[in-house]
C-alpha cells in the first residue's frame, strides 16, 4: 500500500544551524510529493511540491527539497534555521485511488529551535 | 486573496447539542475539503466537494453532515457527537476539481471539544 513515513518524530536544532527533515514514500508510480508546515494553532501551508522535472525543488521561506527515486525519499532542507521555523512539518504524497485523487500526509516531524 | 476562513475558532459542545462549523473562501476555488486532525497527528480527510457536489466521503459517521450551499461556502453540521470527536477541524480548498496535484489552501481550523 502507498504510504509516507517521516522517521523523525521530533528534531531540535540551534538557530542558524542547517536542517534536514526526512521523508520516505512507498508508491508504485511517479508520485506527487509535497511538504506542508503547520505552526501552532494554525492550518497547513504548502512549502513546496514536486511532480516531475528537476529533482531539486525550491520552496518558500528558504526551504528546498530533493527527490531521489532510488531512495524513495523527498527530504526537506534549509541551510540556516530561524526561530520562526519552529513548527510541525508534514510530508505528503498525492495518489489516485479507484475513482479519485487524494493526498496522504505523513505522521509529521515536530521542529524545535533553540535560540 | 489566498485566504480560507473558518468560524468559530473554538467550539465546546455537549453530546446532545447541534452545532455547525463554517468555512469560506473567495479565491474562486471549485473544490473544498474537510479534514479532522487529532493532536500530534496528521490531518485525515473526511469529505470533498467538487463543483458543489459531494465527491468523496471517507466513511465518516453520519453524526457529521457536510453541506456546500455555494462555491464559496462549506459547512459541517454536527449532531450527537462523542468525546472522541474532539479535534481540530480543518477546511481546505483547491482551484479545480479535487486533484492531488493541486495546492491545497488551508484555513486555521476550528478547535472542537465535545464534553
Amino acid at each position: 500500500a502507498q504510504s509516507v513515513t517521516q522517521p523523525d518524530i521530533h528534531i531540535t536544532v540551534s538557530e542558524g544551524a542547517s536542517l534536514e527533515l526526512r521523508c520516505n514514500y512507498s508508491y508504485g508510480a511517479t508520485p506527487y510529493l509535497f511538504w506542508y508546515v503547520q505552526s501552532p494553532g494554525q492550518g497547513l501551508q504548502l512549502l513546496l511540491k514536486y511532480f516531475s522535472g528537476d529533482t531539486l525543488v525550491q520552496g518558500i521561506k528558504g526551504f528546498e527539497a530533493e527527490f531521489k527515486r532510488s531512495q524513495s525519499s523527498f527530504n526537506l532542507r534549509k541551510p540556516s534555521v530561524h526561530w520562526s521555523d519552529a513548527a510541525e512539518y508534514f510530508c505528503a504524497v498525492g495518489r489516485y485511488e479507484t475513482s479519485y485523487d487524494k493526498v496522504i500526509f505523513g505522521p509529521g516531524t515536530s521542529l524545535s529551535v533553540i535560540p | 486573496d489566498t485566504e480560507v476562513t473558518q468560524t468559530p475558532k473554538h467550539l465546546v459542545m455537549g453530546m446532545t447539542n447541534k452545532k455547525s462549523l463554517k468555512c469560506e473562501q473567495h479565491m474562486g476555488h471549485r473544490a473544498m475539503y474537510w479534514y479532522k486532525q487529532k493532536a500530534k497527528k496528521p490531518p485525515e480527510l473526511m469529505f470533498v466537494y467538487s463543483y458543489e457536489k459531494l465527491s468523496i466521503n471517507e466513511s465518516v459517521p453520519s453524526r457529521f453532515s457536510p453541506e456546500c450551499p455555494n462555491s464559496s461556502l462549506l459547512n459541517l453540521h454536527l449532531h450527537a457527537l462523542q468525546p472522541e470527536d474532539s479535534a481540530l477541524y480543518l477546511c481546505a480548498s483547491t482551484q479545480n476539481q479535487a486533484r492531488s496535484t493541486d495546492t491545497q489552501y488551508f484555513g486555521p481550523g476550528t478547535r472542537l471539544t465535545v464534553l
